[in-house]
């Protein structure tokens, strides 16, 4: 599995976009980059999934350039109940193959008024 | 749909002791992991069950089992506790593992004493 490598922790003010860039650079041809938040005492929540480009959703947004060595997670207008740890997760994990989530340290966001 | 269900909530237990935890997925959902969160260790892999067989196996001692029933819920045994046991123990269920998205449950926080 590649190793993620993320901004230990990040600071924002309520209202302004959050950018947290994860670094793969080890990812494989058939990996895949997945984007979990947690909050303290309660178990990860899925956010977003990508390959490549960009991907988007209700709540977020997934940039991957074209050499996949990279990838952000951006959050617009961020809220204080953004607050969280962001986990950046790559593996491949086809169809019908076991399923083995590898968190690394994640990325701390602190929001604030 | 009812989410992921975790029981109990929290549990204390003494060194020595064994421990069953319980967890019942997403209906539907055929796979189901197990993970341990520290503060020092961080989110890991523990086991992943799969219509009733192990799929997929952390790094973790012999005294960390499960089992998957036909209905898909699953249960975690941890045998001779011993005090570094004390952690959040996280349940996650998907419908097919691999690289789907995980539901977490709010976890089963044991204290070892």
């Amino acid at each position: 599995l590649a190793k993620t490598t993320q901004p230990i922790s990040m600071d924002s003010y309520e209202g302004q976009e959050v950018n947290i860039t994860c670094s793969h650079n080890n990812i494989a041809t058939n990996d895949y980059i997945t984007w979990y938040q947690q909050f303290p005492s309660q178990g990860p929540r899925f956010i977003i999934q990508g390959y490549k480009t960009k991907v988007t959703n209700e709540v977020a947004s997934l940039f991957i350039p074209a050499d996949r060595k990279s990838s952000t997670l951006s959050l617009p207008r961020v809220s204080l109940s953004d607050t969280a740890v962001y986990y950046c997760l790559v593996g491949d994990g086809g169809t019908g193959t076991a399923s083995k989530l590898t968190f690394g340290t994640g990325t701390r966001l602190q929001v604030t008024l | 749909k009812a989410g992921v269900t975790q029981t109990p909530r929290y549990l204390i237990k003494t060194r020595g002791q064994q421990v069953t935890l319980s967890c019942s997925p997403i209906s539907g959902h055929r796979s189901v992991s197990w993970y341990q969160q520290t503060p020092g260790q961080g989110l890991q892999f523990l086991f992943e069950y799969f219509s009733e067989t192990q799929r997929n196996k952390g790094n973790f001692p012999g005294r960390f089992s499960g089992r998957q029933f036909s209905n898909s819920r699953s249960e975690m045994n941890v045998s001779t506790l011993e005090l570094g046991d004390s952690a959040l123990y996280l349940c996650a269920s998907s419908f097919q593992g691999g690289r789907a998205e995980a539901f977490f449950g709010q976890g089963t926080r044991l204290t070892v004493v």
